[in-house]
């Protein structure tokens, strides 16, 4: 199993500053594989990032994904307060899935 | 729009069975691949099973593998998970969700997810 660490667990931050989010693989990700979601408090996950770098349809662009092989990021350029929520990595590979352990981005 | 509404959760006995559904509508549902992604109480989110969009195929993870089943009836829409052997571990909100891409695993990503029905196992 391919196994996907987020950090920080969470990162604390005011409306307006950059987020950046960690996940890493410990076997190597086709960049075409990796995604990103959102989950607000009560609600379910909301695709934002595909294939490593493409936003879903109607996602911000404040919002941007980069990496490959074993090291992927999410950069969120300048938190609006609807930011503040978990945010999880996910992966594909060999007919199965794994998610991160998410990491919160809450207000400082 | 589409849509994805499931239902059938509740308090289940451990060593019990339990069904859930998902009615799918607003699209094709012939084309896309879907999947259940479950989330207990406070925790992450974990991939429970996929089946392929023409329901050939079916995918497990390895705590649910010999005691859940997938399946699919394309004339009703709807998307099933059956659940047996129940235990207090599998006790989490279930989600369905449906690929991004139509006639793809969904290995790009999951674009639309229900609300989610709650599950307890407890005695």
């Amino acid at each position: 199993e391919n196994v996907l660490t987020q950090s920080p667990g969470t990162l604390s931050l005011s409306p307006g500053e950059r987020a950046t989010l960690s996940c890493r693989a410990s076997q190597s990700v086709s960049t075409a594989y990796l995604s990103w979601y959102q989950q607000r408090p009560g609600q379910p996950p909301r695709l934002l990032i595909y294939g490593s770098s493409n936003r879903a349809a109607g996602v911000p662009e404040r919002f941007s994904g980069r990496g490959s092989g074993t090291d992927f990021t999410l950069t969120i350029s300048r938190l609006e307060p609807e930011d503040f929520a978990v945010y999880y990595c996910q992966q594909y590979g060999k007919t199965s899935w794994t998610f991160g352990q998410g990491t919160k981005v809450e207000f400082k | 729009q589409v849509q994805l509404v499931e239902s059938g959760g509740g308090v289940v006995q451990p060593g019990r069975s339990q069904r859930l559904s998902c009615a799918a509508s607003g699209f094709v549902f012939s084309s896309y691949s879907m999947h259940w992604v479950r989330q207990a109480p406070g925790k992450g989110l974990e991939w429970v099973t996929t089946i392929s969009y023409d329901g050939n195929s079916q995918y497990y993870g390895d705590s649910v593998k010999g005691r859940f089943t997938i399946s699919r009836d394309t004339s009703k829409n709807t998307l099933f998970l059956q659940m047996d052997s129940l235990r207090p571990e599998d006790t989490a909100i279930y989600y369905c969700a449906r690929s991004r891409v139509s006639f793809s695993k969904g290995e790009v990503g999951f674009d639309y997810w229900g609300q989610g029905t709650l599950v307890t196992v407890s005695s």
